[in-house]
C-alpha cells in the first residue's frame, strides 16, 4: 500500500465551480506539500503546511494531522488550473518527500 | 532569481544507449534531488546531494544509473546503458537545506524506443 495515497485520481470540473481534492498519508510526517504540474513543465511548490490551513488566492490547503488527511481546495476554477496536483510528505524525522500518484484536473470553459 | 535549469528537455534514444542530463540548481542552493517520474506516477527519488557528498542514493540503479555533482553546483545525472522501462520524466530539485522547500526545474522526457 502506497504511503501516501490521492483522490480522485482524474477530475474534471466545469468553470466556476468549487474543486476539493484529498490526501491520505499512513506514516508520521513532519510538513506535507501541495504541488501543482503542468503537462510538459516542472513541478511548481504550492504549500507546505504542518497543522492548520494556508489560503493563497482561490486555492486553500488544510491539514488535519490526528486524522492523516489534508484537502487541497480550489474555489472558482478555471480552465487555467488544469493540472495535476501532487501531495507529499516529509516522514518525520527524514529530508525525503514521498509523493502521491497525483490527482489530474481538467477544468473545462 | 533564476530557477533549476535542466537540459535536455527531451531525449530519444534507443536501448542500450547512454544518455545524460544535466542539472544547475538555484544559486546558494546546497541540497540537489534527481527524481525520476514514470506517465501517471509521483516522482520517485534516485539521489540526493548535500553539496557534493551523496545523502541518499538508496533507490538508484546503480548498475546502470550513476550521477556526480563534482564541484557541489550543477549535477549530471547518466544512464548506461538504457532499457524500455527507463522512459520516464527525470526531475532536478534543489534546496536551501534537506529541509527546506524544494525548488523544481523543467525535466527532461526520456523516450527509450
Amino acid at each position: 500500500k502506497n504511503e501516501v495515497e490521492q483522490s480522485p485520481q482524474n477530475l474534471t470540473a466545469q468553470e466556476g465551480e468549487f474543486i476539493t481534492i484529498n490526501c491520505s498519508y499512513s506514516v508520521g510526517i513532519s510538513a506535507l506539500h501541495w504541488l501543482q504540474q503542468h503537462p510538459g513543465g516542472g513541478i511548481v511548490s504550492l504549500f507546505m503546511l504542518s497543522s492548520g490551513k494556508k489560503k493563497h488566492g482561490r486555492l486553500i490547503a488544510t491539514i488535519n494531522i490526528q486524522e492523516k488527511h489534508s484537502s487541497l481546495h480550489i474555489t472558482a476554477s478555471h480552465p487555467r488550473d488544469s493540472a495535476v496536483y501532487i501531495c507529499a510528505v516529509e516522514k518525520g524525522g527524514s529530508e525525503k518527500l514521498v509523493f502521491g500518484k497525483g490527482t489530474k484536473l481538467t477544468v473545462n470553459p | 532569481e533564476a530557477g533549476v535549469a535542466q537540459s535536455p528537455r527531451y531525449k530519444i534514444i534507443e536501448k542500450r544507449q547512454s544518455v545524460a542530463f544535466w542539472c544547475n540548481p538555484i544559486s546558494g542552493h546546497a541540497t540537489l534531488y534527481w527524481y525520476q517520474q514514470i506517465l501517471g506516477q509521483g516522482p520517485k527519488l534516485l539521489i540526493q546531494f548535500q553539496n557534493n557528498g551523496v545523502v541518499d542514493d538508496s533507490q538508484l540503479p546503480k548498475d546502470r544509473f550513476s550521477a556526480e555533482r563534482l564541484k557541489g553546483v550543477d549535477s549530471t545525472l547518466k544512464i548506461q546503458p538504457a532499457k524500455l522501462e527507463d522512459s520516464a520524466v527525470y526531475l532536478c530539485a534543489s534546496s536551501f537545506s534537506g529541509y527546506n522547500e524544494q525548488f523544481f526545474g523543467p525535466g527532461t522526457r526520456l523516450t527509450v524506443l
